[in-house]
């Protein structure tokens, strides 16, 4: 069974601070990474998307990828209010196109 | 640019009924993906679609469950006969080769 792992949550964090996200994967021969944001009641969003090992930044995102310790991360500097919402992580064999395996998510809350 | 349609946004019906969902993918993309989404197990892909040919169904729980894609802009996902257990929010995504996948808002299912 191909399985995604991530802490629940609720993660709480000081306005401004870092967000740290973590999500663990079972598959070895997965290649796809990605991570979505959610808020209550909305569809998930593609915010961003990593394929090498290393670090991909994107404005005040950074995804960070391991395959050897089969292990995703999602950084979120100067943390604003708005980032509150479940952030899942998404691993798939090829692109997007494939079969994505969601995590359950976990729940980041921003507090002014 | 219109996103990934679906309706009807929200369902509420009795067990034994047939609940059609419906979805209209973005235009030009040739990838169509049907997810369900519930608290105790997160967001599951049930099926996707290829050029309107299903590739996967290895995600659609049981017989009860079928899904259709007739043309390009169209899809179908019929549950019948329904039950409370299929409560859920199920979400329409579509993509083409190489870019990420995009959600539609969903359809809040209630089985009473």
């Amino acid at each position: 069974q191909k399985e995604v792992e991530q802490n629940s949550g609720p993660l709480s964090v000081p306005e401004g601070a870092i967000a740290s996200l973590n999500c663990t994967y079972s598959d070895r021969g997965s290649q796809s990474f990605f991570w979505y944001r959610q808020y209550s009641g909305k569809s998930p969003e593609l915010i961003m998307f990593i394929y090498s090992n290393g670090d991909k930044e994107d404005g005040r995102f950074t995804a960070q990828l391991n395959k050897a310790s089969q292990y995703v991360s999602l950084l979120i500097r100067d943390s604003q209010p708005s980032d509150s919402a479940t952030y899942l992580c998404a691993v798939s064999h090829g692109g997007s196109q494939g079969n994505l395996i969601f995590g359950k998510g976990t729940k980041l809350s921003v507090k002014p | 640019d219109a996103g990934v349609i679906q309706s009807p946004r929200h369902e509420v019906t009795e067990m034994g009924q047939e609940v059609t969902l419906r979805c209209k993918p973005i235009s030009g993309h040739d990838y169509l993906f049907w997810y369900r989404q519930t608290m105790m197990r997160g967001l599951e892909l049930l099926i996707y679609f290829n050029n309107n040919v299903p590739i996967d169904d290895s995600g659609m729980p049981e017989d009860r469950f079928s899904a259709k894609m007739p043309n390009a802009s169209f899809s179908t996902l019929k549950i019948q006969p329904s039950e409370p257990r299929d409560s859920a929010v199920y979400f329409c995504a579509s993509s083409t080769q190489g870019q990420p996948q995009h959600f539609g808002d969903g359809t809040r299912l209630s089985i009473l």
